[in-house]
């Protein structure tokens, strides 16, 4: 069981379409991250959300985190083919006491593919 | 990835075979981790060290062992491969302090046979 459900896995879009990817779970996070990765790379940080209700603006990227910091999503408004490769949320679990030691929890991860 | 160094880039084993990866950092970070990416599956964490001399178990820790002798360098290891463990390997480092972000290498592509 998956403790971070992200969806969609794949979406194939043509170039000037909008889309959302969704990040759900039934656990709160401290903190969420969304990374993007390419080809041979290793993840890199987008955006990091930590107040629940938050939107927060990457040029064509919008990132909101759910008010009960449960859930969170990515909209990209008229994507171009340089927003090809796959995108991952990640949360920091809120616990009570102890620390999480940076410890992320990742979705698995949406396969965007934008054609010209 | 400027940071984090990951050796070697791809490894092919045969099973039973046995093989160590590092992760060598330049940024002085405290926080190092090893995770492996399998498609449809995210990323896993594997072990995580907090700093220099300790190390923890992480979601996935059986049949990997792991090492931080010395601050910069993060060692995975693997004493008996198995065909399971055919994956791509990612270090990644944090810096203290809440909401920090993971800075990752560029990965192991690692094929057991």
């Amino acid at each position: 069981t998956q403790l971070l459900e992200q969806s969609p896995q794949f979406l194939s879009i043509q170039e000037g379409e909008n889309l959302t990817v969704y990040c759900n779970s039934s656990s709160v996070f401290s903190s969420l991250q969304w990374y993007r990765q390419e080809p041979g790379e290793g993840p890199v940080l987008l955006v990091t959300v930590v107040t629940g209700g938050e939107v927060k603006k990457l040029k064509r990227l919008t990132f909101q985190f759910g008010d009960a910091r449960k859930d969170s999503s990515l909209h990209i408004t008229a994507a171009q083919p340089g927003d090809t490769g796959l995108y991952l949320c990640a949360g920091a679990l809120a616990n009570a006491g102890g620390t999480s030691y940076g410890k992320l929890t990742f979705g698995q991860g949406t396969i965007l593919t934008v054609h010209p | 990835n400027a940071g984090v160094t990951q050796t070697p880039k791809f490894r092919v084993l045969k099973t039973g075979q046995s093989m160590t990866l590092l992760c060598a950092q330049d940024m002085n970070h405290e926080y190092m981790y090893w995770y492996r990416q399998d498609p449809g599956m995210g990323l896993r964490l594997i072990h995580y060290s907090v700093g220099e001399g300790t190390t923890a178990k992480g979601e996935v820790p059986d049949g990997y062992n792991v090492s931080r002798l010395k601050k910069q360098n993060f060692l995975l290891g693997l004493e008996s491969a198995a065909p399971s463990q055919t994956s791509v390997y990612f270090c990644a480092i944090r810096a203290g302090g809440s909401a920090q972000p993971q800075h990752f290498g560029d990965g192991t592509r690692l094929s057991i046979l």
